[in-house]
């Protein structure tokens, strides 16, 4: 089984560029969750859906950052215009709401933004 | 919210020692679960604990679940180069928060 999958990987971006990052979920989940790691914040809940939509986006930071699940399959979460302190580690996680609701990680996106 | 605030943040042991990390919360907590990340990984799911004074273990990590429900524990016996990473507790509500986590760093 494929496991979340998350690109890219990693992205360097000058500042005031825009950045998408793009997770596809494990496949029957109905959960999916954004988080951003950064070593002064650690791991902080950015966004979540449930069965494709918005259930709390408390965590988003601020206007410049959005995200969208159109479909079970993909979710992408958007920063306009991107700044030096959104550097950071994105993970993208998801979950089955049956049993033991374990989350599971993608590898994550390393971005910097210079 | 529900918050758990875990210590110490860093542990620095020779191999061969014990390691433990702690887990508070406030409130009390309908489950917790750990996870642990290795450098320049991501979190992986370790174990869910969901009964009050609960205790699993998983080789040499023994995890505990207070009687309360307000606290666990992680302890690794004997430890290994191999368990270096940072070890989180979560709080699973629908959606997960984590604590600041404990890295642990290994001496050979």
């Amino acid at each position: 089984d494929a496991g979340v999958i998350q690109s890219p990987r990693h992205e360097v971006t000058e500042m005031g560029q825009e950045v998408t990052l793009r997770c596809k979920p494990i496949s029957g989940h109905n959960s999916l969750f954004w988080y951003r790691q950064t070593m002064m914040r650690g791991l902080e809940l950015l966004i979540y859906f449930n069965n494709n939509v918005p259930i709390d986006d408390s965590g988003m930071p601020e206007d410049r950052f959005s995200a969208k699940m159109p479909n079970a399959s993909f979710s992408t979460l958007k920063i306009q215009p991107s700044e030096p302190r959104d550097s950071a580690v994105y993970f993208c996680a998801s979950s089955s709401n049956r049993g033991v609701n374990t989350i599971y990680f993608g590898e994550g996106s390393w971005l910097t933004v210079v | 919210g529900q918050q758990v605030m875990q210590i110490p943040q860093y542990q620095h042991v020779q191999e061969g020692e014990d390691f433990t990390t702690y887990c508070n919360s406030s409130t009390t907590l309908s489950n917790i679960q750990w996870y642990k990340q290795r450098p320049g990984g991501h979190p992986v799911f370790l174990i869910q604990l969901v009964k009050s004074g609960e205790v699993k273990k998983q080789k040499r990590l023994t995890f505990q679940f207070g009687e309360a429900k307000k606290n666990s524990s992680l302890h690794i016996t004997a430890t290994q180069t191999t368990d270096v990473g940072t070890y989180f507790c979560a709080s699973n509500t629908g959606k997960l928060i984590f604590g600041q986590g404990t890295t642990l760093q290994v001496k050979p």
